[in-house]
Formats: C-alpha cells, structure tokens, sequence
C-alpha cells in the first residue's frame, strides 16, 4: 500500500497571503496524484487531478504541481473561503489511498 | 452535470444489518463507477471500494475487504453499501463519489450517509 504523507497537519495563513502544502508518496505514483478541499459538515471537492489540472470551476489561484513522489499544492492569496481542510489521494496503485489531511487555518 | 444522492441517516444496534445508497443522475458515461469513502469521527479519507455498476467490476480496499459488500443496480444508477453484522466501530459517515474511467479520482460526491452504531 502507498503511504501519503503530508504536511505539515496544520498551517496558519492570513487572508490574502499564500499557502503551500506539500504531500510526499511511499513510491512513485507518476501524475496519477489528485487534491480535494473539504469544509465542515460538507463532503470533499475535487481541485486538481493529474499533479496540476484543475477540475471544473476551481479558481486560478489553486494550482498543482510535482511527480512521482513529491507534490505541492499552492493557493496563491487566500481568500475567507479557502479556509478548510486539504487531502491528496494518489491512483497510481489499488488500493487507492489520501493523506491524512492539512488543515489551513486562519491566522 | 452529474447529481449523487445517498439515503438518508441510520442509527443501528451492534450486530443489526444495514444496506445504504447512492443514485447517480444527469449526464453519465457508460464507463462510470461509483466509490464508497468513510470517514470517521474527526478523522480523514480512507477509500473503502468502488464498482463500475455497467459490468458490476468490484474492488475493495484490503481494510474494508469481507467487512462490507458494494452492489450496484446500473438500471437506476446506484449504488449500495452493506454490512452483514454492524460494529460500534462502524459509526462513521459515509460518502459516495461518482466519476467515469479507470483514473479514480471522483469530481461528483453525495452528501454523506451518517450511520451511528449504538447499543
């Protein structure tokens, strides 16, 4: 099984500045790397697939990048509602598999 | 664009059976799948198995494998998740999540199913 790591757990950010996660694989998962938003009380939502293309309607100040086992997801100037919690999942490999989550907090 | 509803909240004693829901509905490729995901109290994603309901292709992750069963009925485009004997350590909430091929990474998720398991 991939074992995805990211960090770090909590990250404190104040409106309108940048935020970077990061999230590592166990082995290579090539592009095959999704990331996923979730607030409180709503189910996940799908942000970037393929290390960095963005889903349907993401904004711009999301974006994605990395391969293999090294990846980072960057939220160029947070805006209120960007505050939540953020998941990578690789589908390189079964069983498929998330991190255990960043939560981006504000500052 | 693609819909997902799953049914509604359960409260269940340890050892009662349950059997919830998933209906997917718009605009749906034949290859589609629908994928089941738990996730604890206060706790993060664990995939839990999904089944492309046209052929009823089943995978299950190895923590999840003999602890629950996922069928589909592909003529009403849902999707189930059933315990035989429930746990206490089964309160959880569930989501499904709706997409199409074989790179499972979902962009159409239900709402969540909320099963409580207490005597």
């Amino acid at each position: 099984e991939i074992v995805m790591t990211q960090s770090p757990v909590t990250l404190s950010v104040s409106p309108g500045e940048r935020a970077t996660l990061s999230c590592r694989a166990s082995q290579s998962v090539n592009s095959n790397l999704a990331w996923y938003q979730q607030k409180p009380g709503q189910a996940p939502r799908l942000l970037i697939y393929s290390a960095s293309t963005r889903a349907t309607g993401i904004p711009a100040r999301f974006s994605g990048s990395g391969s293999g086992t090294e990846f980072t997801l960057t939220i160029s100037s947070l805006q209120s509602e960007d505050f939540a919690a953020y998941y990578c999942q690789q589908y390189n490999n079964w069983p498929l598999t998330f991190g255990q989550g960043t939560k981006v907090e504000i500052k | 664009e693609v819909q997902v509803v799953q049914s509604g909240a359960e409260m269940k004693k340890p050892g009662e059976s349950l059997k919830i829901s998933c209906q997917a509905s718009g605009y749906i490729f034949n290859n589609y799948y629908i994928g089941w995901v738990r996730q604890m109290p206060g706790k993060g994603l664990e995939w839990m198995g999904i089944i492309y309901p046209e052929d009823s292709e089943t995978r299950y992750s190895p923590s999840f494998q003999g602890q629950v069963t996922i069928s589909a009925d592909k003529s009403v485009t849902t999707a189930y998740l059933q315990w035989i004997s429930l746990k206490a350590s089964d309160t959880s909430m569930y989501y499904c999540a709706v997409g199409v091929g074989v790179a499972i990474r979902p962009e159409f998720w239900g709402q969540g199913t909320l099963v409580t398991v207490s005597s």
